[in-house]
């Protein structure tokens, strides 16, 4: 069974440029997020999805993030126009069952450097 | 706001030595969950105690939570160069987010 993937792996841009991510969750899982990496920083939540609708938008950092499920299968995570602390680890993580049930997938992230 | 939060942020030993990690968290939980990041990977899911467990073992790893103390610990015992990666804690937040902590690198020398 395919794992997460996300795409791209890498990807290092200039401030004031357009980024968007995508993720791909195991086949089968409803629930989508995205969490992010800060250099020397904790993992921090943006948001959740079910199916194609935002349950859980509260961690997203600002109005140049914004993150869409169109269908209810892949996500993408658009940052426009990206900033230098934008710069870190982005993944995205599936799960079948929601809550404490929910064992959450991780992708390999994407790592944006913006430079 | 940061929930878990690991202790020590590095920890450096030899092969076949035990390692230990440390977690410490603020609010209650329903169960807390150990992850590893090997370097430009993405996060694996090592093991899961719930808020009622008090230990869980899984091969050479061993989780203890004190819910009293708000804490945490992982036993990598008889380590191996291959464990060498981040670990970090996460705990259920309200909502179905996990609140991670910084993480302690590991470096296991052959």
């Amino acid at each position: 069974e395919a794992g997460v993937t996300q795409f791209p792996s890498h990807s290092v841009i200039e401030k004031g440029q357009t980024v968007t991510l995508r993720c791909d969750p195991i086949s089968g899982h409803d629930n989508l997020y995205w969490y992010r990496r800060v250099m020397g920083k904790e993992i921090k939540f943006l948001l959740h999805f079910v199916k194609e609708s935002k349950q859980d938008e509260s961690g997203m950092p600002n109005n140049r993030f914004l993150a869409e499920r169109t269908g209810g299968t892949y996500s993408t995570l658009k940052v426009q126009p990206a900033e230098l602390e934008d710069s870190g680890v982005y993944f995205c993580a599936s799960s079948q069952l929601a809550g404490v049930l929910g064992e959450q997938f991780f992708g390999p992230g994407t790592r944006l450097t913006v430079l | 706001s940061q929930q878990g939060e690991e202790d020590p942020q590095a920890l450096s030993i030899q092969e076949g030595e035990n390692a230990t990690m440390n977690c410490s968290y603020k609010t209650s939980i329903n169960n807390l969950q150990w992850y590893r990041q090997n370097s430009g990977r993405g996060l694996v899911h090592l093991i899961l105690i719930r808020s009622n467990e008090r230990e869980k073992h899984s091969g050479r790893l061993r989780v203890t939570l004190d819910t009293s103390k708000k804490s945490s610990s992982l036993l990598i015992t008889a380590s191996r160069a291959a464990d060498t990666a981040s670990y970090f804690c996460a705990t259920d937040a309200p909502g179905y987010a996990l609140n991670f902590g910084k993480g302690t690198s590991l470096l296991v020398t052959p």
